[in-house]
């Protein structure tokens, strides 16, 4: 019963690399959310997923890229790193929104160095 | 915009003590309200959710209550333990969620 996984769990890449973070869930959620986790600043959302073949933008969406690959999988890219996307990664998939009684379940993290 | 606050940031107890960890929210138009517990270099982990109808839920040692109308939501746990020490989110969710800064828990022996 594996959850939500994440993959890489750490990385560190050197500014103007990129790549994709990935995220696959076998809940059957329809919902997936990439957040980041900063010292004093809390959790932040940078896209979600409402469904398969939808994405949204959340509160940080910028120098990021997401793909809902299908039900399963959620990825995240960064196209050109930067110093300030030096953080923690977490994935996340709920129930559908509407369904208010759904809690979101969360992955175990990627945490990325940007050199 | 939602605005989520927990207070307080830190809190140290001796163990067996029964303790409050708050939650505000500035909007009260939500779907429901989801309390984490997070260990250190660790993912979160859910504790309990509470939907907008609802006044309040329990799960063992833990009971969260929310006060819709007043933008608030308490998590008690009874007879802490050491093993209780973490960090507790607090997580909004009004069609996105929005989530609070965390209180670190530290239970002494």
């Amino acid at each position: 019963n594996a959850g939500v996984t994440q993959t890489p769990k750490f990385q560190v890449l050197k500014t103007g690399q990129s790549m994709t973070l990935q995220c696959a869930q076998d809940m059957n959620h329809n919902s997936m959310y990439w957040y980041r986790q900063d010292p004093g600043m809390g959790l932040r959302l940078i896209y979600y997923s409402a469904s398969e073949g939808t994405t949204d933008k959340g509160e940080v969406p910028n120098g990021y890229n997401v793909s809902r690959l299908n039900k399963r999988e959620f990825s995240l890219r960064l196209e050109s790193a930067a110093p300030s996307q030096t953080s923690v990664y977490f994935c996340a998939s709920s129930e559908l929104r509407i369904y208010s009684n759904q809690p979101q379940h969360f992955g175990d993290g990627t945490r990325l160095s940007i050199l | 915009k939602q605005e989520v606050t927990q207070i307080p940031a830190a809190l140290s107890v001796p163990e067996g003590e029964n303790l409050v960890l708050n939650c505000s929210f500035t909007d009260s138009a939500i779907y429901n309200l989801q309390w984490f517990r997070q260990d250190p270099g660790k993912g979160l982990t859910s504790l309990l959710l509470i939907q907008s109808s609802q006044r309040e839920q329990t799960s063992g040692r833990l009971n969260a209550s929310l006060d819709k109308s007043s933008g608030r939501s308490t998590l008690y746990i009874a007879a802490s333990q050491p093993g209780d020490s973490a960090t507790y989110l607090c997580a909004v969710n009004a069609g996105k969620s929005t989530f609070g800064d965390g209180t670190t828990l530290t239970v002494k022996p």
